[in-house]
């Protein structure tokens, strides 16, 4: 059970911000979101988390809304490499729960 | 850090036979490892749960006498396909559990199995 839901695809011109969308409205007190993607054949690349505040790392920034129902992660500047399906997960971060990935977006960046 | 590394990265093997697939955490240790099986065009599927020292843990509708796990230490865990069968075939990715407080999760880049 993903219990999240996002858009199956999307497009983002090369250069633009991608901003993809992750909904989650039965979510928790105590579940983070996680984003993580994978490029074709590859194993899925962690990219960002959070609870409650916005977070930022070199790759990515994740904005939850206020009630938490739903988050956006941004790709401020996308490249051909971001083309990739991106997995939006919630847990609580307890040994014993695990990642259930759902069918993800599939992000295509166009030249 | 947080380097998860599979071997092989590709398996070709005839129907029949077993296939060990390892998997290891490079730059840190864990206690928990997880195994996930990918067929085209779907997201991952969880297989099991990975425990050192113990027994793993598997999901509903694995076959645990097929895909037997051992984690023997604190950086290993290997999954063994037993008898594999052409509807074995898939991506198999594992990953491993970074400590807390996030205890988010670091993957390894899978091994493809194709079995004749």
């Amino acid at each position: 059970d993903a219990k999240t839901t996002q858009p199956p695809s999307m497009d983002c011109a090369e250069g633009r911000a991608a901003n993809l969308p992750c909904n989650h409205s039965t979510i928790s007190g105590n579940e983070y979101v996680y984003w993580y993607r994978q490029i074709h054949s590859q194993g899925p690349q962690y990219i960002i988390h959070g609870l409650k505040n916005n977070e930022t790392n070199e790759m990515a920034s994740l904005i939850i809304t206020e009630d938490r129902k739903s988050s956006t992660l941004i790709l401020p500047h996308a490249t051909l490499r971001d083309t990739a399906v991106y997995y939006c997960i919630v847990r609580v971060p307890i040994t014993g729960n695990q990642f259930y990935f759902g069918t993800g977006t599939s992000l295509t960046v166009i030249p | 850090g947080a380097v998860v590394s599979q071997h092989p990265s590709w398996v070709i093997c005839k129907s029949g036979t077993s296939v060990k697939i390892e998997c290891r955490s490079l730059d840190f240790q864990a206690t928990t490892m997880f195994w996930y099986r990918q067929f085209p065009k779907q997201s991952l599927m969880l297989m099991a749960t990975s425990n050192e020292g113990s027994k793993a843990t598997y999901e509903q509708g694995v076959e645990k006498d097929k895909f037997l796990i051992n984690h023997a230490s604190l950086t290993l865990s290997t999954l063994t396909v037993t008898s594999a069968h052409p509807e074995d075939s898939s991506f198999y990715i594992c990953s491993a559990r970074w400590g807390p407080p996030s205890e988010t999760q670091y993957f390894g880049p899978g091994t493809r199995l194709l079995v004749l």
